[in-house]
């Protein structure tokens, strides 16, 4: 049990449409990344977000944007989806970015997101 | 730019056996380098973490070690066991944020 929840576990999604995926993190731990993962490849670092604002990002196109909340939530909205969106999309947090360097990460079980 | 690759992409061995995953990267100025385990619809658990200035750490029947000038790392684990088997995944800390390889799926038969 990592302490990090997303929600929802699966969603099916058209292309074209929008979506909003959830990431509820440990408590005191205000840095909070995304990434996707295709199936049979390694995950892809999507954005990194601290105290509410953006920190660093991945090669993904501004169509992928997120939000932090005070709460330790925070959420990944893609617009305009692609067939090639479809993928695990995981969460992971961690009390500072300079914690992520010397500590372990800790992953939520992700959303799998199908664009049909 | 950063590269990470995971050799073999596949590995089914018989219980007890000990065994080596390997993983390369391109770029020597890392911060870290981090093993994962992933299960089939599950999230990524972090296994071991090894710092730069590292050279393995231990938990358990597993063991990573790290050569930054050679850009390789491998993981040892002893004694497998049918519980081992998932997909094992290294990342390197790199440019502030996480840079993965593909993984090594591992079947432990009993």
């Amino acid at each position: 049990e990592t302490g990090v929840t997303q929600s929802p576990t699966h969603l099916i999604k058209t292309r074209g449409q929008q979506v909003t995926l959830r990431c509820s993190s440990q408590s005191g731990h205000n840095t909070v990344s995304w990434y996707q993962q295709a199936l049979g490849q390694g995950p892809q670092f999507i954005f990194q977000y601290y105290r509410e604002e953006e920190n660093g990002r991945g090669n993904f196109p501004p169509r992928f944007s997120g939000l932090q909340f005070p709460n330790y939530s925070s959420e990944l909205n893609v617009n305009a989806l692609e067939l090639d969106d479809s993928a695990l999309y995981l969460c992971a947090s961690s009390p500072t970015p300079l914690t992520a360097l010397e500590e372990k990460l800790f992953f939520g079980s992700g959303t799998q997101l199908s664009v049909l | 730019k950063q590269e990470v690759t995971q050799i073999p992409a596949a590995l089914s061995v018989p219980e007890g056996e000990n065994l080596v995953l390997n993983c390369s990267f391109t770029d020597s100025a890392i911060y870290n380098l981090q093993w994962f385990r992933q299960d089939p619809g599950k999230g990524l658990t972090s296994l071991l973490l090894i710092q730069s200035s590292q050279r393995e750490q231990t938990s358990g029947r597993l063991n990573a070690s790290l050569d930054k000038s050679s850009g390789r790392s491998t993981l040892y684990i002893a004694a497998s066991q049918p519980g081992d088997s998932a997909t094992y995944l290294c990342a390197v800390y790199s440019n502030y944020q996480l840079i993965w390889g593909a993984g090594t799926k591992l079947i432990i038969k009993p």
